[in-house]
């Protein structure tokens, strides 16, 4: 009931083309969930998060779209750059637990120019 | 404004043995968690300290123990090792109890383990 599930495990998209990367959750506790970008030899940096009074938040070129009563949410980047191949990991939290972040397994990106 | 900074960056540790990892918070913040991050995995949530205590712990065995000092600063340890133990070792620190808590929550670049 703890686990995040993602997919795919690794997506290839075309410099301009849209990247969707998907997760679903069971623990209906779960009220907080963050999109962390992680590029080699570094630690995840948050890029974007959603509470779930929400169906949609947008920054930029990234977007989170969530389904509370599917349990699902994803993350969209739009006008993919090369510069945005990295690995993305979705992740979900108790807001009130202050801090145990719960991983999906990681979706590597590569954007060809 | 430095991040968190881990330490060491590399070791190497012989099946059996102790091992140490440190992780200095980012500035301003009292609150430390760490995670482990097999390779090709999600990090997985180890345990969380505060003022000193571990608050939270997720589902790794008593094998894994940690500290936090007064400066706010932790160390990791991890007896009897295994080799399944090797991974990528990830600090996170952030300010305990605000409610935008999240939005300062910061890794660190981690300290990666392999046990031969």
């Amino acid at each position: 009931q703890q686990q995040v599930k993602q997919s795919p495990q690794s997506l290839i998209v075309q410099k301009g083309g849209i990247s969707i990367i998907n997760c679903a959750y069971e623990n209906t506790a779960f009220d907080y969930f963050p999109w962390y970008q992680q590029f080699p030899g570094k630690g995840p940096a948050l890029l974007i998060a959603i509470r779930p009074d929400v169906s949609e938040k947008k920054e930029g070129r990234f977007t989170i779209s969530f389904n509370k009563s599917a349990k699902q949410f994803s993350l969209h980047i739009m006008d993919s750059q090369p510069g945005d191949s990295a690995t993305y990991f979705c992740a979900a939290a108790t807001y009130n637990q202050g801090g145990k972040l719960i991983f999906g397994q990681g979706t590597e990106l590569s954007v060809k120019p | 404004d430095a991040g968190v900074t881990q330490s060491p960056t590399h070791l190497i540790k012989t099946r059996g043995q102790q091992v140490t990892l440190r992780c200095s918070p980012k500035s301003g913040h009292d609150t430390v968690s760490w995670y482990q991050q097999a390779l090709g995995q999600g990090p997985q949530f180890i345990f969380q300290y505060y003022e000193e205590e571990e608050r939270q712990r997720g589902n790794f065995p008593d094998r894994f123990s940690g500290h936090q000092f007064p400066n706010y600063s932790s160390e990791l340890n991890v007896n009897a090792l295994l080799l399944g133990d090797s991974a990528l070792y990830l600090c996170a620190s952030n300010v305990f109890g605000l409610v935008d808590w999240h939005y300062g929550y910061t890794f660190g670049s981690g300290t990666r383990l392999t046990v031969v």
